[in-house]
């Protein structure tokens, strides 16, 4: 059964200094894969997404992230964090031609200003 | 362009009720797909509905049940509400929920079982 780990459940961080989120994932086909990142007391909502080509994809705020394959990893980095990026961050995977999207427990991010 | 709606925000209800939560999907999506988030968790698959069928379903009990209408909003009904079925409850849309497709999710309804 595919599964998504992430490694850390807390992070704490100062602002401006840079971030690395572990996320991998159990599954030997071809993935799509995701981070989603919730704000207090908003919705879920996409920060970036890994489909096909080049490993290296950026995202929304800053972010991107890196599909290495023969590691099952997709890991969140930022180079330097801001107060308004305390969140909540989910990983996610979804087999090709799956219907389901599988996700990571999440990692609860503070950023102290 | 109206993202995904859900309803009610919040609930409570008594063990052993049942509940019918609603979504009507982003605007042009033909696609829901419901979640389970407790408290300290990421979303658990609950099942996605595709032209008013069920597609794929993930590890829940046939006390969750579904349907799709005709112009693609959904319900989630939940019976024999139990303690543990407390937790928020998301719907995502996306468009013919292939796995390429980016899901978007609702706010979600608060389900407290007391």
């Amino acid at each position: 059964a595919q599964s998504v780990s992430q490694h850390n459940h807390h992070v704490i961080l100062s602002e401006a200094a840079s971030l690395e989120l572990g996320c991998n994932y159990s599954y030997g086909g071809t993935v799509n894969l995701f981070w989603y990142v919730q704000y207090p007391g908003q919705h879920l909502q996409l920060l970036l997404k890994y489909f096909s080509g080049d490993p290296l994809v950026k995202g929304i705020k800053g972010f991107e992230a890196e599909f290495i394959k023969s590691k099952f990893s997709f890991n969140l980095r930022k180079p330097s964090v801001q107060w308004s990026d305390t969140a909540e961050y989910f990983c996610a995977v979804n087999s090709g031609g799956g219907f389901k999207t599988i996700f990571g427990a999440g990692t609860r991010l503070f950023v102290k200003a | 362009d109206a993202g995904v709606t859900q309803s009610p925000t919040h609930l409570i209800k008594t063990r052993g009720q049942q509940v019918t939560l609603r979504c009507s999907p982003k605007s042009g999506h033909d696609t829901v797909s419901w979640y389970q988030q407790a408290l300290g968790q990421g979303p658990q698959f609950i099942f996605q509905y595709y032209e008013e069928e069920e597609r794929q379903r993930g590890n829940f009990p046939d006390r969750f049940s579904g349907h799709q209408f005709p112009n693609y909003s959904s319900e989630l009904n939940v019976n024999a509400l139990l303690l543990g079925d407390s937790a928020l409850y998301l719907c995502a849309s996306s468009l013919r929920g292939g796995s390429g497709n980016t899901i978007y999710f609702g706010e979600g309804s608060w389900l407290t079982v007391v």
